[in-house]
Parts: structure tokens; sequence; C-alpha cells
């Protein structure tokens, strides 16, 4: 069994400051994890993802996420904040189809609010 | 270049009345995804379809339905929407064995009267 939490349903950071949303999973299997992004009243948006290989990946918008198996955490950052960094962030978790289970679980996501 | 397409992106019904939301991809995946989204909650799969076989969530209410006539085309039936089933609903696709990511439609959102 697979699941996610987010700790923190709602954070809020000043514009150009340091954003950290953070997620923790637990996985009987390597896991595959995800973050996805929502805007209000759109769908959700791949922002990065690890499957093996490099511990740290990159993704669009300046975002970064670091696998850490040790503390079974995948906590996402961007060094500075835009005002169009603003929206709703979902961690997921999926244990790859070849354990043959390549469905998403999601945490319950985090609003992110930016102050000007 | 539009790759998972949700129509339409607003759809109003009333209680009880049949409905029918649709998505389409051109990503050639071979897995299909319904989820539900309702307010402030995390997205809540539904069933999927791998190719041609399905696969319902144990705890998917009977008066949800989907049918996948081909690759492309994708459909979610509600035979008898309630007020409950007000939300967002989102299509995703994915290719299970090239790439383990899916891949989001803008999502349709329901609104039962």
């Amino acid at each position: 069994a697979q699941s996610v939490t987010q700790l923190g349903s709602h954070v809020s950071v000043s514009e150009g400051a340091l954003v950290l949303l953070r997620c923790n999973y637990s996985s009987s299997v390597p896991p595959y994890l995800f973050w996805y992004v929502q805007y209000p009243n759109q769908g959700l948006q791949l922002l990065l993802k690890y499957t093996t290989g490099a511990t740290l990946v990159k993704g669009i918008n300046g975002f970064e996420a670091e696998f850490k198996k040790s503390e079974t955490s995948f906590h996402l950052t961007k060094p500075s904040a835009h005002m169009s960094d603003a929206a709703e962030y979902f961690c997921a978790v999926s244990e790859g189809s070849n354990f043959g289970n390549e469905k998403l679980t999601f945490g319950t996501g985090t609003r992110l609010t930016i102050i000007p | 270049d539009a790759m998972v397409i949700q129509n339409p992106r607003y759809q109003v019904t009333q209680f009880g009345k049949p409905v029918t939301l649709s998505c389409s991809q051109t990503l050639n995946h071979n897995v299909m995804y319904w989820y539900q989204q309702k307010s402030s909650q995390a997205p809540k799969l539904l069933f999927h379809y791998y190719d041609k076989d399905f696969n319902n969530e144990a705890d998917t209410p009977d008066n949800f339905q989907s049918r996948r006539p081909n690759t492309s085309f994708c459909f979610l039936d509600i035979r008898s929407p309630g007020l409950g089933d007000a939300a967002m609903y989102l299509c995703a696709t994915s290719s299970r064995t090239i790439e383990e990511t899916q891949y989001f439609g803008p999502g349709t959102r329901l609104l039962v009267l």
C-alpha cells in the first residue's frame, strides 16, 4: 500500500522568498514520485517527477525536489517565489507498472499563497 | 497542440438527468483514467482503461460508467446525477510502458441543479 502526507494545507511566502512544500510518502516498493500544480478551474500540470537515477530533480518554472529515501521525503522547493506560483500543489506516489500498480495516490494538496 | 482534451469545460445538468463527459487524447497512450475532484480535495480515481480492459475502483458508485470506443476517446457517463456528484472531473492518460507519467486534461466542472 502507498500513501502520501503533505504537511501544511496552506503555505504563505513573500514574493522573492524561498518556497518549501513538504511531502512524505510510504511505499512497499521503490516509489515513483510526482509533483503536480493546479491553477483555479484547471487540470493538473506535471511540475517534476522522480523515477530512478539522480535524486535531485529539476522541473518547470524553477522548481526542484529531492528524493530522500532515508527520510521517505520528496519536498518541493523554489529559491525565489513569484506571484504566478500561487496555486494548489499535489504530491503523488506510484508503485509503477513494473509492480503492476501505476495508479497515483495523491496527497491532500498544499495551497500556496504569495504575499506581494 | 493540446494533448488531453476535455469537453465541455463546464457542464450543468439537472438532478437525475443522465450526463456524459468526454475526453480525447492525441498522445496515443494506452491507459486512460477518470478522476473526480471535489472542492479543496485531492483527485480520486474512479476507473481506468488499459487498452480496452476496464478497471473499476472498488468504491466507485454504480452510477458512474465509462466507455472507450477507441484509443483516442473515453467517456464518463453519470446515469442519475445527484447533488453530491457536483465536482471537477479530470481525465488523464499514460503510456505505462514508455513513461510512468500521467498527463491530465483541463477538466470538466459539473454542476447539478
